[in-house]
């Protein structure tokens, strides 16, 4: 079936350092990527998207990268502040077999920022 | 816009009541709207989708008479623990999606559901 493997599960960096969390997926019906952020207790909220037909999208210090042929895609932080510390959760999205869309998410990556 | 409200936030109720969840979408439509249970440190699990006017699509190990589901309209979703019991303590989360399009899920800011 179809699958979105996320990497690391967690990932921990010094304060201004990057980050870089990848996923791959195995539908290639899927061509909506969404990146979730989900601080403790609280709800995933949509922090950035691409869509299959660009391979990048910027969004201040967040980016993503999209290689449709490899079937991965990846979140860039940069310039990392505590408050980016949380789970990140990774997305594919497509038509369904049965009809309308439907939403595979990753594992999640759990994101601690160092002061 | 795109705000999904969920209620209630928290419960604590005794082993073998029944306990009702609310999602409403506050200011668009969603024909279609998720239920996930999400375990400490742990991801997004897919319960069952819920689609307006017509049965909810339940993924494989989830109990249909155990987690019953009703989309009666475009902005309301309710997921009811039946008789529920100290192992479905869980944190509950619903989304919705806008009518009939690859856009982003919304999410509601979840039920935390305790049964002593």
């Amino acid at each position: 079936g179809e699958n979105v493997e996320q990497h690391p599960s967690t990932l921990s960096v010094q304060e201004g350092d990057s980050a870089v969390i990848k996923c791959t997926y195995s539908d290639s019906a899927s061509n909506y990527f969404p990146w979730y952020k989900q601080e403790l207790g609280k709800r995933p909220q949509l922090i950035i998207d691409i869509r299959s037909n660009v391979g990048e999208k910027k969004d201040q210090r967040i980016a993503v990268t999209l290689n449709k042929t490899a079937k991965h895609f990846s979140l860039h932080i940069t310039e990392t502040q505590p408050e980016d510390s949380a789970v990140y959760f990774c997305a594919a999205s497509g038509l369904a077999n049965t009809g309308g869309f439907k939403t595979i998410f990753g594992a999640g990556t759990r994101l601690f920022v160092k002061a | 816009g795109a705000v999904v409200s969920q209620h209630p936030s928290w419960v604590i109720c005794k082993s073998g009541t029944s306990v009702k969840i609310e999602c409403r979408s506050l200011d668009f439509q969603a024909t279609t709207m998720f239920w996930y249970r999400q375990f400490p440190k742990q991801s997004l699990m897919l319960m069952a989708t819920s689609n307006e006017g017509s049965k909810a699509t339940y993924e494989q190990g989830v109990e249909k008479d155990k987690f019953l589901i009703n989309h009666a309209s475009l902005t309301l979703s309710t997921l009811t623990v039946t008789s529920a019991h100290p192992e479905d303590s869980s944190f509950y989360i619903c989304s919705a999606r806008r009518t009939y399009s690859n856009q982003p899920q919304h999410f509601g800011d979840g039920t935390r559901l305790s049964i002593l």
